[in-house]
Formats: C-alpha cells, structure tokens, sequence
C-alpha cells in the first residue's frame, strides 16, 4: 500500500517550458488535491478533483491546468512555466471532502 | 477565504503548554488540524464539526466554537516531537464541491 505516490520528486525549468506533474493513489479514494507550499503562504489549493472526470479551481489555479482521467491518478500541468510557480507542490486524497487528507512527499519545481 | 492563525510562530521548552488559534471572517462547517514536519509532508491530527465539540489525540486536543468561528488546538507537556508547523484548515459549506482552505501555519519549537 504506497499510498499517494507523486512524481518527479524535483525539477528545473526554464521560463516557458510545461511540464506535467504526476499524482497516484492506491486507496480509492474519490477527493484528490493539489496545492502548492511556499514561504510563510502556507498550503494554497490550486485545483481539486471530487470524482473521475471531474476538476475544480481552487485558490491559486491561474497557469495551471489539471485531468482527472483515471479515479487513481490526478495531472497538474503547466503550460508555461514562470519563476513565480517556484514552489514545493502537493498532492492529496481523501475519502470525502470530510474525511482526513493523505499527503503525498511532495515535488520541489524550480523555475529559472 | 483563509483562515488566520495565531501565533504565527512559539518557542517553548519541553514540558511547557502551547495553544494555537484559528479563526475566520466565514460560518464554518468543520475545522481540521494537520502537522508538517520539516522537510516533510503534512500530516491529519483531527476533525471538528460544528457542534461545539472537543477532540483529542494524545496530548494535544481541540476546541471548535461555531459561533466565534474559531477554534483553538491545545499541546500540553510538550514533547520535542511536536515541533513543526501545525495548519488549520476551514470548510464553510458542506456539500460534495467544498474542500478545505488552509491558514498559513504557525511554527512550534520545542527546546530540550
């Protein structure tokens, strides 16, 4: 049981490159979560997901785009990637929108 | 909208009382804790629904007042494994759309 995998655990980028972030879950879990983690801000919701098939913005979810195509995995991509989206990115699910989130260990992006 | 924690951060020494307050401009459904260690992802303490209730998990316990839209999270006999920074989390309205906002955290320091 891994839980909530996420990959790649770092990455540099250069100003106007995408990339796609990769979050799976093992517990069959209907919630799925991305947030973002900087300095003092602490975690912001960028986009979540409340079913396959289904997203919502959250907070912060301008430059970014997300997919939920499989109940299990959850994509944060971006298209253009800017210094400002420098930050520890992290995944989550959970049952419900009740029920206790389960973190994944995070990917630290970088973007020169 | 986010809630507002306080204090932002607390040192104490090992054996000493800690209490961290998080409270929002918004009726609250429920009030959930989470604790991050450095370098790590974050990790659920507890739930509060509203209904005035009382938690607790070991040594540290909550409170949750709907009505002051508040709640407060109590360590006592600090243990130097109860560093890190500790987050609340709102939910105003429950339906099958609402997720939690997260406050900005409030780092806790356990000295030996």
């Amino acid at each position: 049981n891994a839980g909530v995998t996420q990959t790649p655990k770092f990455r540099v980028l250069k100003t106007g490159q995408s990339m796609t972030l990769l979050c799976a879950q093992d517990m069959n879990h209907e919630y799925m979560y991305w947030y973002r983690q900087d300095p003092g801000m602490g975690l912001r919701l960028i986009h979540y997901s409340v079913g396959e098939g289904t997203t919502a913005k959250g907070e912060v979810p301008d430059g970014y785009n997300v997919s939920r195509l499989k109940k299990q995995n959850f994509l944060l991509g971006l298209e253009s990637a800017a210094p400002s989206q420098t930050s520890v990115y992290f995944c989550a699910s959970s049952y419900s929108g009740l029920n206790t989130q389960y973190f994944g260990p995070g990917t630290r992006l970088t973007v020169l | 909208q986010q809630p507002v924690q306080s204090p932002q951060a607390v040192i104490l020494r090992e054996g000493e009382d800690a209490v961290i307050n998080c409270s929002s401009s918004k009726a609250l459904y429920s009030v959930h804790w989470y604790r991050q260690k450095h370098g790590e992802a974050p990790v659920f303490l507890m739930i509060l629904l509203k209904g005035g209730e009382q938690k607790g998990h070991e040594k540290i316990s909550a409170s949750f007042n709907e009505k002051k839209q508040q709640s407060s999270l109590y360590l006592t006999a600090s243990q130097l494994s109860y560093s890190g920074t500790y987050f609340c989390g709102t939910v105003e309205v429950m339906n099958r759309d609402d997720k939690i906002i997260f406050g900005k955290g409030t780092r806790l320091h356990i000295l030996p």
